[in-house]
């Protein structure tokens, strides 16, 4: 079993509409969490940090439940360019190393 | 330069040849980062750099995978012998200080070299 579990997806869905992604972790030593996005053939980028207060960077919104070491983001108001393919990502501690999910594919269509 | 940038962008290696695949970081950063991303699949730690110091080489998956950073600031990543199972992008990542993204610290991929060995 994976470290991180994503469902592959794709979430097809149309451009305004509302999406939301899960995604699991199964050590409880992970301290850090974040969001990266990766185009098609591109290299992955930071999309947001996940604090455990929940936070929001415009149309999107980023949640941690410690309790049951899951993480979500929301996006609002899809647009075209929202699509693309999301990775759950983790740390422990203050290690360097990043794990990845094996990311969820998000196609916004007109 | 402007970001990370990895050389070759592409690489087709006959089963069994060697192979060398080059990262120049950002200017002035001093962790680097190897990761190995296989088709479907999310990015999977390799090893670590901090100058040229090799800090952590355990997600190297065998023997025949080995990499340098000689003077702290290009790196290479050699794969000896390579096999069907190595075909994946590999990715360079480098961050200004160490930590790599632990500790929010932001990490800078380069597009990376996608491998094809046949």
């Amino acid at each position: 079993r994976k470290e991180v579990e994503q469902d592959p997806g794709p979430f097809n869905v149309p451009e305004g509409a509302t999406v939301a992604f899960n995604c699991t972790y199964s050590n409880s030593a992970s301290q850090s969490f974040f969001w990266y996005r990766q185009d098609c053939r591109k290299e992955p980028k930071l999309l947001m940090s996940v604090y455990s207060s929940g936070n929001e960077d415009g149309r999107f919104t980023a949640q941690l439940n410690r309790a049951s070491q899951y993480i979500s983001l929301l996006i609002r108001d899809s647009k075209l360019s929202d699509s693309a393919t999301y990775l759950c990502v983790v740390s422990h501690g203050s290690s360097y190393k990043l794990i990845f999910g094996s990311g969820t594919r998000l196609l916004v269509r007109p | 330069g402007a970001g990370v940038s990895q050389s070759p962008r592409y690489k087709v290696a006959k089963r069994g040849q060697d192979v060398a695949l080059r990262c120049d970081p950002i200017s002035g950063h001093v962790s680097l980062f190897w990761y190995q991303q296989a088709l479907g699949q999310g990015p999977e730690f390799l090893t670590y750099f901090q100058n040229e110091a090799q800090l952590d080489k355990s997600g190297l998956p065998s023997d025949r995978f080995f990499a340098e950073r000689p003077e702290g600031s290009v790196s290479t990543l050699k794969i000896q012998r390579t096999q069907q199972e190595d075909s994946a992008v590999y990715l360079c990542a480098s961050s200004l200080i160490g930590g790599g993204g632990g500790g929010g610290e932001k990490l800078f991929f380069g597009s990376g070299t996608q491998l094809s060995v046949l």
